[in-house]
């Protein structure tokens, strides 16, 4: 079955404590991206990667990393959360070209004390 | 800055009714356009894309593409509760790679 897997599906913090989220892909997709939606902004990109090792920044990359070393994989990074990134997070995939549909996973929602 | 923009409603319609979500963007070159569902603390699911002007037909949804005036919509028709949702547009970049645009999402309430 293909798939899109994230975790952790929940998770509470402290300001200041390293936390990573994961995200997996069963798929074969070039393509990986992370997006937080926050109520009243919608899906905000925060970085993307078109392939292993090639990453770029989406719209709101300030106080995230990304790491892909593998195909299959694409951690999100929070080396130093803060209350401002409390939000939910998706990971999404696709084929890379044109007219690909995205796959999200089934969302993080991270509260940061 | 490309900018997709809806009308974040929420917009109620009562079931069997035509639910009408519309969407405009900024960016004149843009070549794809995606219509995606999201229930409630779930994460979006794609539900029409739509590439050439005119309209597209999918069961009761139909998408509707207006380049020259910047301009998608989804239509509804027979709405019934479960499609009590945001509906999120986005657009497509040109130039072969995925990396889309979304806007706010519409929340849709139908009503029995």
């Amino acid at each position: 079955e293909a798939q899109v897997t994230q975790n952790p599906r929940y998770l509470i913090t402290v300001t200041g404590k390293k936390l990573t989220v994961t995200c997996s892909q069963n798929m074969n997709h070039e393509y990986m991206s992370w997006y937080r939606q926050d109520p009243g902004l919608g899906l905000r990109q925060i970085y993307y990667s078109m392939n292993v090792e090639v990453t770029d920044k989406g719209d709101v990359p300030e106080g995230y990393k990304v790491s892909r070393k593998e195909k299959r994989n694409f951690p999100l990074i929070l080396e130093s959360p803060s209350p401002n990134q409390t939000s939910l997070y998706f990971c999404a995939t696709a084929n890379a070209g044109s007219n690909e549909k995205l796959f999200f996973g089934s969302g993080t929602q991270l509260s940061v004390l | 800055q490309k900018e997709v923009e809806q009308n974040s409603g929420p917009l109620s319609v009562p079931e069997g009714a035509i639910a009408s979500l519309n969407c405009t963007y900024s960016d004149r070159v843009s070549q794809s356009f995606f219509w995606y569902r999201q229930y409630s603390g779930k994460s979006p699911e794609l539900i029409m894309s739509i590439y050439s002007n005119g309209d597209k037909e999918d069961g009761r949804f139909t998408a509707q593409l207006n380049k020259a005036s910047q301009y998608v919509s989804l239509l509804i028709r027979d709405s019934q509760p479960s499609d009590s949702a945001t509906y999120l547009c986005a657009v497509e970049e040109p130039g072969g790679s995925y990396i889309p645009t979304f806007g706010r999402g519409t929340s849709l309430i139908v009503h029995p």
